[in-house]
């Protein structure tokens, strides 16, 4: 059974760098065609894929984010990581992690969600 | 347009059958997939490539998808069922990415 878990600080400054990371048990993060994202819900609305990485370390981001995230892995930690650059009050919410099994396939496992607030 | 349209609230007696429906363009060709989010809880996957249900899910969530509509049936409403639900596809322009509806928050009363 595959598991994910969120982890990194709860309270980030204005135009500061957020950053977390998601550490997988249960399973090799190197395995299979595996890509895992960073999602994000601000509280009380919807979902917002952030942008995913492949083993191999190529991703994609959501072009709305473009420019200030960028999402590392670390096969030999069995991690990946999310860095938000310059935020803002409106990058306050609840960060998932999550896992697909491949290219079109949805999200079957997800972490517990962390919740980072943007505040001076 | 890879944007998905979701009706904010659907209401639903219990023992009914509710409807949740997800617009957008190409939605048939995008591989569609709906999530229940139950407050404070992650994501469920309820229903993926338009009519699959994954093992554990209770056969009365079902799924259907057409042209540029994709449904999410939910048969004998029950309580417990009162959610979040949220449509996801993949845009195919855009080296596949991910795209979240805006969610539908279902009410059992």
């Amino acid at each position: 059974q595959v598991q994910l878990q969120e982890s990194g600080p709860g309270l980030v400054k204005p135009s500061q760098t957020l950053a977390l990371t998601c550490t997988v048990s249960g399973g090799s993060i190197s395995s299979g065609s595996n890509y895992w994202s960073w999602i994000r819900q601000p509280v009380g609305k919807g979902l917002e894929w952030i942008g995913r990485i492949y083993p191999s370390g190529s991703t994609n981001y959501n072009p709305s984010l473009r420019g200030r995230v960028t999402i590392s892995v670390d096969t030999s930690k069995n991690q990946f990581s999310l860095k938000l650059s310059a935020v803002t009050a409106a990058d306050t919410a609840v960060y998932y992690c999550a896992r697909a099994r491949a290219m079109t396939t949805p999200f079957d496992y997800w972490g517990q969600g962390t919740l980072v607030t943007v505040s001076s | 347009s890879s944007k998905l349209t979701q009706p904010p609230s659907v209401s639903v007696s219990p023992g009914q059958t509710a409807s949740i429906t997800c617009s957008g363009d190409h939605l048939g060709e995008r591989y569609p997939c709906w999530y229940q989010q139950k407050p404070g809880q992650s994501p469920i996957l309820v229903i993926y490539q338009g009519t699959r249900r994954p093992s554990g899910i209770p056969e009365r969530f079902s799924g259907s998808n057409s042209g540029i509509t994709a449904t999410l049936t939910i048969s004998g409403t029950q309580p417990m069922d009162e959610a979040d639900y949220y449509c996801q596809a993949w845009d195919s322009s855009s080296a596949w990415d991910v795209v979240f509806g805006g969610g539908t928050k279902l009410t059992v009363l």
